[in-house]
């Protein structure tokens, strides 16, 4: 199957600082990708939504402005976290949606666990 | 986007069948059934798509009755390493503008020697 890989795989980082996280398709061109992230024992919430060439769409709640995605190519997706603080600890995930025909499937990277002290 | 509603967590032993059942009463049209994976730190997996009736692939089948309100998501004989986080996932898979998944709480399948 696809493969879609982050980087870093972790990460610690000082408060108000800025942390990227990236987010690659690596075999299959991905139009679309998505960003979640997951506190412990809870599940995937959804951030936003990047489309390759447009500026991501945010749920609800989420801070466009602390929460940067960047989606420069149909491979390459970025996730900054700026001005981080101890509350933005987290597990992040991105996923990516093949750009191919119908029936899709959405294809999740390995997450990266951020933790800001 | 239609709602899913899991059992929390399900217990079982190596070797047993396990059937997972998720509703989604509210699914449209358009939408596919998806089921995932998930070990803890790492990201869900894909297991299983399906519209309608029965999907079968090489991991799990997938049971979807007439009126797709509901789906069930099987796995034969389950190991240790079958112990994870299931999620039930309905959206639509064509790419359009209510393709994102959103994720319920899943199910927490915890197998027993």
């Amino acid at each position: 199957g696809a493969v879609v890989s982050q980087h870093p795989s972790r990460v610690i980082c000082k408060s108000g600082t800025s942390v990227k996280i990236e987010c690659r398709s690596l075999d299959f061109q991905a139009t679309t990708m998505f960003w979640y992230r997951q506190f412990p024992k809870k599940s995937l919430m959804l951030m936003a939504t990047s489309n390759e060439g447009s500026k991501a769409t945010y749920e609800q709640g989420v801070e466009k402005d602390k929460f940067l995605i960047n989606h420069a190519s149909l491979t390459l997706s970025t996730l900054t976290v700026t001005s981080a603080h101890p509350e933005d600890s987290s597990f992040y995930i991105c996923s990516a949606r093949d750009r191919g025909p119908g029936p899709y499937e959405q294809y999740f990277g390995p997450g990266t666990r951020l933790t800001v002290t | 986007l239609a709602k899913t509603t899991q059992p929390i967590s399900m217990d079982s032993y190596e070797g047993q069948e396990v059937n997972i059942t998720c509703s989604h009463n509210n699914i449209a049209t358009n939408d596919y059934i998806t089921w995932y994976q998930q070990f803890p730190s790492q990201g869900p997996r894909f297991i299983i798509q399906g519209y309608k009736t029965k999907v079968t692939n090489e991991v799990a089948s997938l049971f979807i009755p007439a009126d797709r309100k509901s789906s069930t998501l099987s796995l034969p004989r389950v190991s240790l390493s079958d112990t994870a986080v299931y999620y039930c996932l309905v959206g639509e898979s064509y790419g359009g503008s209510q393709g994102n998944l959103i994720f319920g709480k899943g199910t927490k399948l915890s197998v027993k020697p």
